[in-house]
């Protein structure tokens, strides 16, 4: 089965700097998924990623697919406390029956202000 | 915009109680998904369907039931519940790839969540 391995586990960062989050898959990457969560709540779909190279932007947030499409990396400049929240990745995992997410265990992210 | 509701934000239950969690999506997606969230160990999917009265077994279905009556809701069954089942709880929707507007999209669409505690 597919294993993602999310790095690092927890960051703190102050206001302002950049901060980069890895997803390491064990297997090829067919789609990969990035959310975010606020404590408590429920999965934000941030970008997908498809193909390898694959670079995508929204605000300050960038994610890329490296061209193996083993691993993936999201990148935010300047961060503001707003980008607090667990960080998960997901990958396309296909079954018989239906398409599968395998999610990673996620990055928790606090900003100093 | 797609809406995942999801019956209750907060549960307190006792051990040995039958609890149903309820998930309802507004988008008429085919796929609907569990999940149990735990410190540590990341989203772990308990159940899955992609089609009214169909169901497959995640990772970890043990001491978990599901049913899908009708396209829109998905409820998740603990018949005994035990203080291990204490955990957050994620519902999710998506559609099937290449059909809609999502092109080869896997998205998953998920409620606010369900934070259960078994006493």
């Amino acid at each position: 089965s597919q294993e993602l391995e999310q790095s690092p586990q927890s960051l703190i960062v102050q206001e302002g700097k950049n901060l980069t989050i890895n997803c390491t898959s064990s297997k090829t990457l067919y789609g990969l998924y990035w959310y975010k969560q606020k404590y408590g709540e429920g999965l934000i779909f941030l970008m997908m990623l498809q193909k390898g190279g694959e670079e995508k932007s929204h605000e300050k947030i960038t994610a890329k697919l490296d061209e193996k499409k083993q691993q993936s990396s999201l990148h935010i400049t300047a961060s503001q406390p707003s980008h607090a929240g667990i960080y998960l990745c997901g990958a396309d995992t296909f079954t018989g029956g239906g398409n599968k997410l395998t999610f990673g265990t996620g990055t928790q992210l606090k900003v100093e202000l | 915009d797609v809406k995942v509701t999801q019956s209750s934000r907060y549960l307190v239950k006792r051990t040995g109680e039958k609890v149903f969690l309820e998930c309802v999506q507004d988008m008429d997606h085919e796929n609907m998904f569990w999940y149990r969230q735990d410190p540590g160990l990341g989203l772990r999917l308990i159940y899955f369907s992609y089609d009214v009265k169909m169901k497959e077994k995640g990772d970890i279905p043990e001491g978990y039931s599901v049913s899908r009556e009708k396209k829109e809701r998905f409820s998740l069954i603990l018949e005994s519940a035990s203080t291990n089942q204490t955990s957050m709880y994620l519902c999710a929707s998506s559609l099937v790839p290449g059909t809609g507007t999502q092109s080869s999209y896997n998205e998953q669409f998920f409620g606010p969540g369900t934070r259960l505690t078994v006493l």
